[in-house]
């Protein structure tokens, strides 16, 4: 059964640290986003990659944030140094994006960051 | 103003009861795409919409896109526990991503 899966599931960190997420997106599928969910601003898209390629990452606060996916089988995003207001539920998503056809994004289970 | 408006917000129903969750987009739809989130958890696609009159269905659930109104619906028919969680829409404007409604968080009581 193909999934999405991110790790860590939970993180809890302290202002200033450094924060990596982890991403495997499910094989075969060519475009990777990233999305942040808060209470406040609902889900966000900060980032997404078409064949490992950034396509746009306008959503993601550039100082603080990086994405990259250094093969076909990982996409990571890192924050730091981490600050409270990053406080979320990071979610990543696959999907086979072609020209015409539809673009279906499969989810992971999500990281929920708790920055104190 | 947000891109994506649903509606209702919340919606509580008696076990049985039929439903209705609305998303209007201000912009152009190339794709209307329906999710279902419970708490915790990640988003479950239910249904893509891209040509405009399209309705499409699975068990009890059946979702419209109204393209000259930029306009989907999702109708749950006899709604049961198992549907309760948060139903997100999600449009395409050609952006090739999609962006999020807010949500419409579903309660079935029994």
């Amino acid at each position: 059964d193909a999934r999405v899966t991110q790790t860590p599931r939970h993180k809890v960190t302290e202002m200033g640290q450094e924060v990596t997420m982890r991403c495997q997106p499910i094989l075969g599928h060519n475009t990777v986003f990233w999305y942040r969910q808060t209470m406040m601003q609902g889900l966000e898209l900060l980032a997404y990659f078409r064949n490992r390629a950034p396509l746009d990452d306008s959503g993601m606060p550039k100082d603080r944030f990086s994405a990259e996916m250094p093969d076909a089988t990982l996409a990571t995003l890192k924050i730091q140094p981490s600050e409270p207001r990053d406080s979320a539920v990071y979610f990543c998503a696959s999907g086979l994006v072609l020209e015409r056809m539809g673009n279906i994004q499969y989810f992971g289970a999500g990281t929920r960051l708790s920055v104190l | 103003s947000q891109e994506l408006e649903q509606s209702p917000q919340s919606l509580i129903v008696q076990e049985g009861k039929n439903l209705t969750i609305n998303c209007t987009s201000s912009k152009t739809l190339y794709g209307l795409y329906w999710y279902k989130q419970k708490y915790g958890e990640g988003l479950i696609f239910l249904m893509m919409l891209q040509k405009g009159g399209e309705e499409k269905s699975h068990e009890k659930i059946t979702a419209k896109l109204d393209e000259k109104k930029q306009q989907s619906s999702l109708h749950i028919t006899a709604s049961q526990p198992s549907h309760a969680g948060i139903y997100l829409c999600g449009a395409d404007t050609g952006r090739r991503a999609l962006t999020f409604g807010s949500g419409t968080r579903l309660q079935v009581q029994p």
